[in-house]
């Protein structure tokens, strides 16, 4: 299984609501990564997880929070979000050898209205 | 991780080789090339890496210059279904605190 799977796969939300993204795999991967890519551009790194515990942070805004309650699940929490928010949310992950590629899921096409 | 320079945008005739440039001057001896590319609204998918030799697998291979500051992906036999954005990467293997920063990458065009 060399899956990672993110859902939902669309999602349309007003600014003031809170929702979550998903993202699931069982490689046995210890970093996985959030990042954000809007229309027409390079996917942008948001957040790393390297064994549940977060290593990176991009100087993301607070209301995206990101959570990793175990080595197979990655949450993202999102709150009062902007439109220039709406994007697609992809999730990746790697194995702990040296030199392995990273996964990524199809992401969430996030729509904020 | 060092920057990379990529063309915007190549066309290749179906059927034919594409090679796809991809400039690292300022690449550390510890630093690896990894290619991804991206068809239309689906993650990024992998291809291929390497650090100093020539890298062949299945979909692709991977000709990295002797000083290391650039590189060629090579699709031996393009099809339609190789149009996508390709991106050539360069990072350090530091597990858990690496970056994997995408560049601006080749939209790829494969001509029928």
């Amino acid at each position: 299984d060399t899956e990672v799977t993110q859902t939902p796969k669309h999602l349309v939300m007003g600014m003031t609501n809170k929702k979550s993204l998903k993202c699931e795999q069982h490689m046995g991967h210890r970093a996985m990564y959030w990042y954000k890519q809007k229309a027409k551009k390079p996917p942008e790194l948001m957040f790393v997880y390297s064994y549940e515990k977060l290593s990176i942070n991009e100087s993301v805004p607070s209301r995206f929070s990101p959570e990793c309650p175990n080595s197979s699940l990655l949450n993202l929490h999102l709150h009062a979000l902007q439109p220039e928010d709406s994007a697609l949310y992809l999730c990746a992950s790697r194995g702990p050898l040296l030199n392995t590629e990273a996964f990524f899921g199809q992401g969430t096409r996030l729509t904020v209205v | 991780d060092a920057k990379t320079t990529q063309p915007p945008s190549m066309d290749c005739a179906e059927g034919r080789a594409a090679n796809l440039p991809c400039n690292h001057s300022t690449i550390s001896g510890n630093e690896y090339v990894y290619w991804y590319r991206q068809i239309h609204s689906q993650g990024p998918q992998y291809i291929i890496h390497g650090l100093k030799n020539n890298e062949t697998n299945e979909m692709a291979s991977l000709i990295i210059t002797e000083d290391r500051k650039s590189s060629t992906l090579i699709l031996p036999h393009a099809t339609l279904r190789d149009t996508a954005v390709y991106y050539c990467i360069v990072r350090v293997v530091n597990f858990g605190n690496e970056k994997l920063t995408f560049g601006t990458g080749t939209r790829l065009t494969i001509i029928p």
